[in-house]
């Protein structure tokens, strides 16, 4: 069975101190990996996803394969970061359903 | 840039009722989804559709969902006799060919009273 943990529910981190988000995966193939955010009363945004090897606003994320992790990182953050972020698993067959972790909020104090 | 949309924005309904929520995809694209999400709770998938018909479908997507693609514009959700346990965020998602990422809908907040 497929599952993303994302351990923190919560987190809070002072502006232009660094960020990371925690996700750890369990799959028995390669999956992918993806990060989306959703900022207050919005929907579901792409942020990153690994295959894409891209930087969005800031943030990166390397998938470790060894570690079975998928952590999103930013080394300063600004307030307007402050949002619900998902870690999210597809299967290797194109076009599967995403299994999403359960969220972090992530609150940028000023 | 293009954006999945989804009406109505808030549905009230009585238990028991029939409740339809409706999304329209982004144009090209070809694979449809529903996830929903309990106040509280994760994200989870409901069921995905391809070529008109179901390609997989989750244990909460009993017999008392089913979607549909009535024309070609819009992809519906239909939840027959809604239980209070339905009350959650509905949200739709299409993607493109191959490994294009699923593009989600501001979602459908369904209250069953």
């Amino acid at each position: 069975a497929q599952r993303v943990t994302q351990p923190e529910k919560l987190l809070s981190v002072f502006k232009g101190a660094p960020v990371e988000l925690k996700c750890n995966y369990s799959y028995s193939g390669s999956p992918e990996l993806f990060w989306y955010v959703q900022y207050s009363r919005q929907r579901l945004q792409l942020l990153l996803r690994h295959i894409s090897r891209e930087s969005i606003k800031g943030f990166t994320a390397d998938l470790n394969k060894g570690e079975t992790s998928f952590h999103l990182k930013k080394p300063f953050a600004q307030e307007e970061d402050s949002a619900m972020y998902y870690c999210a698993l597809r299967g290797n067959f194109g076009n599967e359903k995403l299994t999403f972790g359960t969220g972090t909020r992530l609150t940028i104090i000023p | 840039e293009p954006e999945v949309t989804q009406t109505p924005s808030h549905q009230v309904t009585q238990m028991g009722q029939e409740v339809i929520l409706r999304c329209v995809p982004i144009s090209n694209h070809l694979y449809f989804y529903w996830y929903r999400q309990i106040l509280g709770q994760k994200v989870e998938f409901l069921v995905s559709f391809y070529n008109n018909e179901i390609s997989e479908k989750s244990e909460i997507f009993d017999d008392q969902f089913s979607v549909e693609r009535p024309d070609g514009s819009n992809f519906t959700l239909k939840i027959r006799s809604t239980k209070l346990e339905d009350s959650a965020m509905y949200f739709c998602a299409s993607s493109g060919m191959g490994d294009q990422p699923q593009h989600f809908g501001d979602g459908t907040r369904l209250s069953i009273l």
